[in-house]
């Protein structure tokens, strides 16, 4: 158990579905990442929240809506989403500027039809 | 900004025999090099990084490397075991913490019986 959860695991939506993604760590630590890994892709970085405020977005779309309401909880509310959002949505968290690697939820397999 | 490129995409090696990926960056001012494990249906775990003041670390059969000059780190595993199976992925970052880590694609490892 590595100390990050998500929930649910595996989502399939319609493209004008409204759903959310979960994700809760219990490591005591002060920043939260959301990461989409595509097949053949490297890692990419979507949201980081540092403090429970958003410090880095790196020009995702507007689709994609985390929200952080305290440390330990981060949700990624999904609406009208395209069939090339299909991926795999990683959680992860860490100390921010500490020593500590990023510690990795098991992640949700997202398919839009 | 930071470039990671990672090689061989897909690496297929005898039980018992030893396997190597290669990754080389792009900033001389990344100083944080983990690597990362990933097993089919689970989230990236990390187990082995380096820091930019030692050149060689191990932890039992696994071994990282690096050569700052030319901008390269590697990934040994020797003795290989059928639970070696797995996608790898190598990160940089500048900084010495776990912030701003850029990925490699990743290698798929199979450990043939």
């Amino acid at each position: 158990e590595t100390g990050v959860t998500q929930t649910p695991r595996h989502l399939v939506m319609g493209m004008t579905n409204k759903k959310s993604l979960k994700c809760e760590q219990h490591l005591g630590h002060n920043a939260m990442y959301w990461y989409k890994q595509s097949a053949k892709k490297p890692l990419e970085l979507m949201f980081v929240y540092s403090l429970e405020e958003r410090v880095e977005n790196n020009s995702v779309p507007s689709r994609f809506s985390p929200e952080c309401p305290n440390s330990s909880h981060l949700f990624l509310h999904l609406h009208t989403l395209q069939p090339e959002d299909s991926a795999l949505y990683l959680c992860a968290s860490s100390q921010r500027g500490g020593p500590d690697p990023k510690k990795f939820g098991p992640g949700t397999r997202l398919t839009v039809l | 900004g930071e470039n990671v490129e990672q090689h061989p995409s897909t690496l297929s090696v005898q039980e018992g025999d030893s396997a190597v990926i290669k990754c080389t960056y792009s900033d001389s001012a990344s100083n944080y090099f983990p690597w990362y494990k990933q097993e089919l249906g689970k989230g990236p775990q990390l187990i082995i990084d380096i820091r930019s003041n030692v050149g060689e670390k191990k932890d039992q059969r696994i071994a990282v490397t690096l050569n700052k000059t030319a901008k390269h780190f590697s990934l040994h595993i020797t003795e290989t075991q059928p639970e070696d199976s797995a996608v790898y992925f190598c990160a940089a970052s500048i900084g010495g913490g776990a912030d701003g880590l850029t990925f490699g694609k990743g290698t798929h490892l199979i450990i043939q019986p």
